[in-house]
């Protein structure tokens, strides 16, 4: 079956590194998304990668290794805007979105 | 950039009612438009494909005669809970891609809060 993987909740410090991982196994792959969601929100997209390597926006980067079905988001210089749910989606074969279950980032001062 | 309007914010109706959402492509036309639902703590779950012209596609387990569906225009799908319970409160949130283009992100609606009394 298909299925992403994430952690369930993080916490980190204000100024801070984090990074959320994602693993994925997936019948086909066509790329990786990461979305961030505030709470009682809609999600808002932050990156998408679909060949190996860093992407850096910011003080956001994602990673990708399609060998090891892995992603990660990083996120430098925490501010306390950035407590949020960061969601995990990989492409499908047929260019379907399988989700995560969201991890939830809490900074703290 | 891409931007999806939807509308309402939030709803409260009586159960045994009916409430339309409408999901807009403001600056982009968008042949496929998606439905997710999502309660709280809990990831999105998709629960059909809209497709323009065309009939509508339902996850497994999503009632088809009870979220109506329909995708009029290249900008403009509609979903509509009929005869709505208190089980169906949740965040009811519209996504679609620019141009139909397989790889481009979702931009998503900002969601409508669904409340059943």
């Amino acid at each position: 079956g298909q299925n992403i993987d994430q952690p369930t909740e993080m916490t980190a410090t204000e100024g801070a590194i984090v990074q959320i991982n994602c693993t994925y196994q997936t019948s086909g792959f066509n790329g990786l998304f990461w979305y961030q969601q505030h709470a009682g929100e809609a999600p808002t997209f932050l990156s998408y990668n679909v060949l190996d390597g860093l992407e850096e926006k910011g003080r956001f980067s994602s990673f990708l290794s399609r060998s090891k079905g892995y992603s990660y988001l990083l996120l430098k210089e925490l501010q306390m805007k950035d407590s949020a749910s960061y969601l995990c989606a990989a492409l499908d074969s047929n260019y379907q979105l399988i989700w995560g279950a969201g991890t939830k980032l809490i900074i703290k001062p | 950039g891409a931007v999806v309007s939807q509308h309402p914010s939030w709803v409260i109706c009586k159960s045994g009612t009916s409430v339309k959402i409408e999901c807009r492509s403001l600056d982009f036309q968008a042949t496929t438009m998606f439905w997710y639902r999502q309660f709280p703590k809990q990831s999105l779950m998709l629960m059909a494909t809209s497709n323009e012209g065309s009939k509508a596609t339902y996850e497994q387990g999503v009632e088809k005669d009870k979220f109506l569906i329909n995708h009029a225009s290249l900008t403009l799908s509609t979903l509509t809970v009929t005869s709505a319970h208190p089980e169906d409160s949740s965040f009811y949130i519209c996504s679609a891609r620019d141009g139909g283009r397989d790889g481009s992100p979702l931009h998503f609606g900002n969601g409508t809060r669904l409340t059943v009394t």
